[in-house]
């Protein structure tokens, strides 16, 4: 039981590159969710999809599109990198009762 | 929406005293709140919860209270050791999860 996995843990991208984050949780959890860390401001809310199928802004949605490719599998994608989203990126995921969040190792993003 | 709001920012304890870090919510609603430890370098994990209708709950040195009327929750850490020198996340859970900014405690030995 891996719990959430996330890929990959660093990335180094250029200003106008594009990438996807992976997440992918074993643990049978309904809702996901993509947060930013960055210094000072916690965890900001990116996306979130409380089930298969559906996907709501959060805090923090400009710049960013996601994918719940399935039950397991939620994906982040930046189309156009700019410096702004150098961050840590985690996921995390919950389950029926959506109490108890359990969280990726997280992707350390710079972009130059 | 919901806005949480965490103090202090950063907190510096000796060994063996106590720690109070406290939020505040502003959705009467909300009725989950959980609290996490993020080591540096690490994702954050949970500690400790309390449901909204509970007042207080104990685990070991970790105790968090909430009162309702007030909109207010605190997480109580006593003979407080090294290792628990970390960042501490307060949350407010109403459909979906609110975080506080994160209180940085640090644990003099």
């Amino acid at each position: 039981n891996a719990g959430v996995t996330q890929t990959p843990k660093f990335q180094v991208l250029k200003t106008g590159q594009s990438m996807t984050l992976q997440c992918a949780q074993d643990m049978n959890h309904n809702s996901m969710y993509w947060y930013r860390q960055d210094p000072g401001m916690g965890l900001r809310l990116i996306y979130y999809s409380a089930s298969e199928g559906t996907t709501d802004k959060g805090e923090v949605p400009n710049g960013y599109n996601v994918s719940r490719l399935n039950k397991r599998e939620f994906s982040l994608r930046l189309e156009s990198a700019a410096p702004s989203q150098t961050s840590v990126y985690f996921c995390a995921s919950t389950g029926t009762g959506r109490e108890t969040q359990y969280f990726g190792p997280g992707t350390r993003l710079l972009v130059l | 929406g919901e806005n949480v709001e965490q103090h202090p920012s950063t907190l510096s304890v000796q060994e063996g005293d106590s720690a109070v870090i406290k939020c505040t919510y502003s959705d009467s609603a909300s009725n989950y709140f959980p609290w996490y430890k993020q080591e540096l370098g690490k994702r954050p994990q949970l500690i400790i919860d309390i449901r909204s209708n509970v007042g207080e709950k104990k685990d070991q040195r970790i105790a968090v209270t909430l009162n309702k009327t007030a909109k207010h929750f605190s997480l109580h850490i006593t003979e407080t050791q090294p290792e628990d020198s970390a960042v501490y996340f307060c949350a407010a859970s109403i459909a979906r999860f609110y975080f506080g900014t994160g209180t940085s405690l640090t644990v003099i030995p």
